[in-house]
């Protein structure tokens, strides 16, 4: 079992539209919680770092944590052409020796 | 304020022969990681230091890989000798570091990316 799942997509939505991205996790140690953007040939980008269960709110993006279902999502509020990316989540286990574990991304689509 | 710094951006090289990597993390961060992404799939972390002190290398093929960074600042990956699966592109990030809310955010150098003939 992976440490951090992500469906690979491609994920497709209308400009305008909600996308949202979703990510599950298998160490219920995992304390911390990363989005990443990543286009294609570039380095991942930080969106949203998360640490509590509830929603964390940042522009047109929203992180939504849930540890007693071990999962974190992503909420993406009028959609942009320019959103689309993959989008890699990432999380971190501290009592392990502060283990990263990155999913192998969702790759998102937004058409104009 | 200066990002993350990697060089070089790209090399080739044939199976067998060593390459490096150099990296220069953000000015005051305490923590560097060096990942391994393979086209298609996520960054898979090789090796971090806190400080100049290594933190977990347990992903790091202690065989053909080294990484080392003096001086707490400054850090070095290698690859001798270079396979045909090293081809990849190799991160450097860096973090604030040890405790806090915002030790763990990683941000990430351009990267390097290695071919492997």
């Amino acid at each position: 079992q992976k440490e951090v799942e992500q469906n690979s997509g491609p994920l497709s939505v209308p400009e305008g539209a909600i996308a949202s991205l979703n990510c599950t996790y298998s160490d219920r140690g995992s304390q911390s919680f990363f989005w990443y953007r990543q286009y294609s040939g570039k380095s991942p980008e930080l969106i949203m770092s998360i640490y509590s269960n509830g929603d964390k709110e940042d522009g047109r993006f929203t992180a939504q944590l849930n540890k007693a279902s071990q999962y974190v999502s992503l909420l993406i509020r009028d959609s942009q052409p320019s959103d689309s990316a993959t989008y890699l989540c990432a999380v971190n286990i501290q009592y392990n020796f502060n283990k990263f574990y990155f999913g192998s991304g969702t790759k998102l689509n937004v058409k104009p | 304020e200066a990002g993350v710094a990697q060089s070089p951006r790209y090399k080739i090289i044939e199976k067998r022969q060593s390459v490096a990597f150099w990296c220069n993390p953000i000015s005051g961060h305490a923590t560097l990681y060096w990942y391994q992404q393979i086209l298609g799939q996520g960054p898979k972390l090789l090796i971090q230091f806190q400080n100049n002190g290594v933190v977990d290398d347990s992903q790091l093929p202690k065989d053909r890989f080294s990484a080392e960074r003096l001086k707490g600042v400054d850090s070095t990956l290698k690859i001798q000798p270079a396979k045909l699966e090293d081809s990849a592109v190799y991160l450097c990030a860096s973090s604030l570091g040890p405790e806090g809310p915002l030790s763990y955010e990683q941000y990430f150098g351009p990267g390097t990316r290695l071919t492997v003939t």
